[in-house]
C-alpha cells in the first residue's frame, strides 16, 4: 500500500522557523517527484513546492519563494520542507503528495497524499 | 489565491445527477493543460478522482466522470449516494509563474 507520513507541524510564533517531514512507503520513492501543498483550516488548497525525482527541479509558489526550501533524501524515502520567517498567513494543514511522473510537468496529478501535518503561526 | 473557480455548494437529492464547473482563463485550462479533480471526505485528505480531464483510476465509480471544452472544467456525478457528500476540487497546471499548479475554489456537494 502507497502510503504517506507527514511529521513535524506544529505551535510557533511568527518569524521562526519549522521543518516538516515526510516519509513514503510502497513505492519507490526515487522514482516520483514531490510536492508539498497546504490548506488552510476551512479552505481551499494551495501548492507550495515540488521537487524532481533527483532534486535537479525545485519550484515554489511566489507566496513561499525565498523563505521555504524543499528537500528529499531518497535513501530514507523522505521529502522535507525547511520553513524560514513564518508569517500567521502560513498556518495551515501541510500535506505531501506524490507526483505521477518522475518531473513535475504540466499534466500531471497528485496521488496519493499524506494525511497532513499543522502548522499554526500565532504569538 | 484560487485561479480556478467553483461555486461554493452544489446539492441533488439521492439518484440525481450534479455537475461542478471549473472555470478557468488562458493560462491554464484554456492553455490546453490537462484537469484533475479531487475528492476531500470530511476530516480526511484530498484523494484523486478524475486524472487527465476524463480518466477515472482504478476503484473509482463510473458515477464519476470529466470533461473540458476551451477554458472550463466540469465534474459530473450521476446517481448521487449520500457517500458522495464531499468537498470537490479541481486542479491544473498554469503558466504565469506565480504558482505552477492551481486549485480550484472548491464546492461542497451535499446530498439532500
Amino acid at each position: 500500500e502507497v502510503q504517506l507520513v507527514e511529521s513535524g507541524g506544529n505551535l510557533v510564533q511568527p518569524g521562526r522557523s519549522l521543518r516538516l517531514s515526510c516519509v513514503a512507503s510502497g513505492f519507490t520513492f526515487d522514482d516520483y517527484a514531490m510536492h508539498w501543498v497546504r490548506q488552510d483550516p476551512g479552505k481551499g488548497l494551495e501548492w507550495v513546492s515540488g521537487i524532481s525525482w533527483n532534486s535537479g527541479s525545485i519550484a515554489y509558489a511566489d507566496s513561499v519563494k525565498g523563505r521555504f526550501t524543499i528537500s528529499r533524501d531518497n535513501a530514507k524515502n523522505s521529502l522535507f520542507l525547511q520553513m524560514n520567517s513564518l508569517r500567521t498567513e502560513d498556518t495551515a494543514l501541510y500535506y505531501c503528495a506524490k507526483d505521477s511522473d518522475r518531473h513535475y510537468l504540466p499534466y500531471n496529478w497528485f496521488d496519493p497524499w499524506g494525511q497532513g501535518t499543522l502548522v499554526t503561526v500565532s504569538s | 489565491q484560487s485561479v480556478l473557480t467553483q461555486p461554493p455548494s452544489v446539492s441533488g437529492a439521492p439518484g440525481q445527477r450534479v455537475t461542478i464547473p471549473c472555470t478557468g482563463s488562458n493560462s491554464n485550462i484554456g492553455a490546453g493543460y490537462d484537469v484533475h479533480w479531487y475528492q476531500q471526505l470530511p476530516g480526511t485528505a484530498p484523494k484523486l478522482l478524475i486524472y487527465g480531464n476524463s480518466n477515472r483510476p482504478s476503484g473509482v465509480p463510473d458515477r464519476f466522470s470529466g470533461s473540458k471544452s476551451g477554458t472550463s472544467a466540469s465534474l459530473a456525478i450521476t446517481g448521487l449516494q449520500a457517500e458522495d457528500e464531499a468537498d470537490y476540487y479541481c486542479q491544473s497546471y498554469d503558466s504565469s509563474l506565480s504558482a505552477l499548479y492551481v486549485f480550484g475554489t472548491g464546492t461542497k456537494v451535499t446530498v439532500l
